[in-house]
């Protein structure tokens, strides 16, 4: 069935290094991949998305890659500071329209 | 100030019990998600809604059910019949319910926190 598979399921990285998170799907008619981020007991917020007729977006430090053939796609964030640290998912829209989520990568950034 | 509002924010319930779950939107959104999320888990679609009457079954809808009378309501039920209940409820939506630019961005509420005794 229709799947988005995240990895890595915690990443622990020190305070000012890089942070990548990857995603696969399965469905190659997909066109539209946003990162969720979501902070202990809050509601995730979209922080970044791409859509399939691109294969890189930025915003300040973060940035998405998209790999149609591979069907990958990876979150980047670059520089991070301990506001950085929470949950973050990522998402596919599949051809019903509706969103298959990642399960989620919980981000720890050591002082 | 537009937003989704989910009420109440926490919920304690007694086994056997139906409670409804308020979600109230006022940025004219088409459409509206019912998610349910398990402690360090990611979100699982419980029910959806793309126009006002009409609504469909998400991954996880059993013991559960829901209404869309308007536009700007979707209220969750839990019913006696989930087995277990204790959870976080997120409920969303988008405002275009399908079409070449639909890009299934969502907006969430704040959450409704369920605990069963």
């Amino acid at each position: 069935g229709e799947n988005v598979e995240q990895h890595p399921s915690t990443l622990s990285v020190q305070e000012g290094d890089s942070a990548v998170i990857k995603c696969t799907y399965s469905d190659s008619a997909s066109n539209y991949f946003p990162w969720y981020k979501q902070e202990l007991g809050k509601r995730p917020q979209l922080i970044i998305d791409i859509r399939s007729n691109v294969g890189e977006k930025k915003d300040q430090r973060i940035a998405v890659t998209l790999n149609k053939t591979a069907k990958h796609f990876s979150l980047h964030i670059t520089e991070t500071q301990p506001e950085d640290s929470a949950v973050y998912f990522c998402a596919a829209i599949y051809s019903n329209y509706q969103l298959i989520w990642g399960a989620g990568t919980k981000l720890i950034i050591k002082p | 100030d537009g937003g989704i509002t989910q009420s109440p924010k926490y919920l304690f319930r007694k086994e056997g019990q139906n409670v409804t779950l308020s979600c109230e939107q006022n940025l004219n959104h088409d459409a509206m998600y019912w998610y349910r999320q398990d402690p360090g888990q990611g979100l699982r679609l419980i029910y959806y809604s793309q126009i006002v009457n009409d609504f469909q079954k998400g991954d996880i809808a059993e013991g559960y059910s829901v209404s869309r009378e308007k536009k700007e309501s979707f209220p969750l039920t839990v019913t006696s019949a989930q087995k277990n209940p204790t959870a976080f409820y997120l409920c969303a939506s988008t405002p275009a319910s399908g079409g070449a630019d639909h890009t299934g961005e969502l907006f969430f509420g704040e959450g409704s926190r369920l605990t069963v005794l």
